[in-house]
């Protein structure tokens, strides 16, 4: 079983829409989730990270984090064709020191 | 301006010639880490650094070497490179460990091709 599992997708949503974007992890001990964003042949962008119970907003991005469940989202309002790419999940391991990541979802934003 | 540096961007190579894949960061971070990325099998990590001297292995790190010399630099060689570490490689750097929520900040890529 992969540490976090992510829907590779391609997800697609219409501008203005809401984009949910969904993660679970195996790790009950995992302590931070992040979202990074990945546009094709660049480098990942940390969007946000969260590591308590509940929702965290930043501007048109909401993470949210559900420990019992094991299952991290992030949502995207009113989605800009400027925010296809691709989104990893990531998470610590218990120690701390040790960080994995999902293989990804693919968002594409339709005009 | 801060930033994680990565040299080369895209690098050629012949099986068994040794090669280094240099990176750079200016923010004083702690940890720092290589990871490889290939298709459908996502980001990998190869090594990690804790600090100065202080090193670990990651999911991926047969075949690779790295050191830490300085807080600054981290890296990576490849002492014999095989067609298999064909692959895009990642340098990230952190404040701190990655557990107290410091996420990594990475370079920008160094797309490797073993021949």
């Amino acid at each position: 079983q992969k540490e976090v599992e992510q829907n590779s997708g391609p997800l697609s949503v219409p501008e203005g829409a809401i984009a949910s974007l969904n993660c679970t992890y195996s790790d009950r001990g995992s302590q931070s989730f992040f979202w990074y964003r990945q546009y094709s042949g660049k480098s990942p962008e940390l969007i946000m990270s969260i590591y308590s119970n509940g929702d965290k907003e930043d501007g048109r991005f909401t993470a949210q984090l559900n420990k019992a469940s094991q299952y991290v989202s992030l949502l995207i309002r009113d989605s800009q064709p400027s925010d296809s790419a691709t989104y990893l999940c990531a998470g610590t391991r218990n120690t701390g020191n040790q960080f994995y990541f999902g293989t990804g979802t693919s968002l594409t934003v339709i005009p | 301006e801060a930033q994680v540096t990565q040299n080369p961007r895209y690098l050629i190579t012949v099986t068994g010639k040794k090669l280094t894949v240099t990176c750079s960061q200016n923010m004083n971070h702690e940890y720092m880490s290589w990871y490889r990325q290939d298709p459908g099998l996502g980001l990998r990590q190869i090594y990690y650094s804790m600090n100065v001297e202080v090193t670990d292995k990651g999911d991926v790190p047969e075949g690779y070497k790295v050191s830490r010399k300085e807080k600054r630099n981290f890296p990576l060689i490849l002492e014999s490179p095989s067609p298999n570490q064909t692959s895009l490689y990642f340098c990230a750097s952190s404040l701190t460990r990655v557990g107290a929520g410091y996420g990594y900040t990475f370079g920008s890529g160094t797309r490797l091709t073993v021949v």
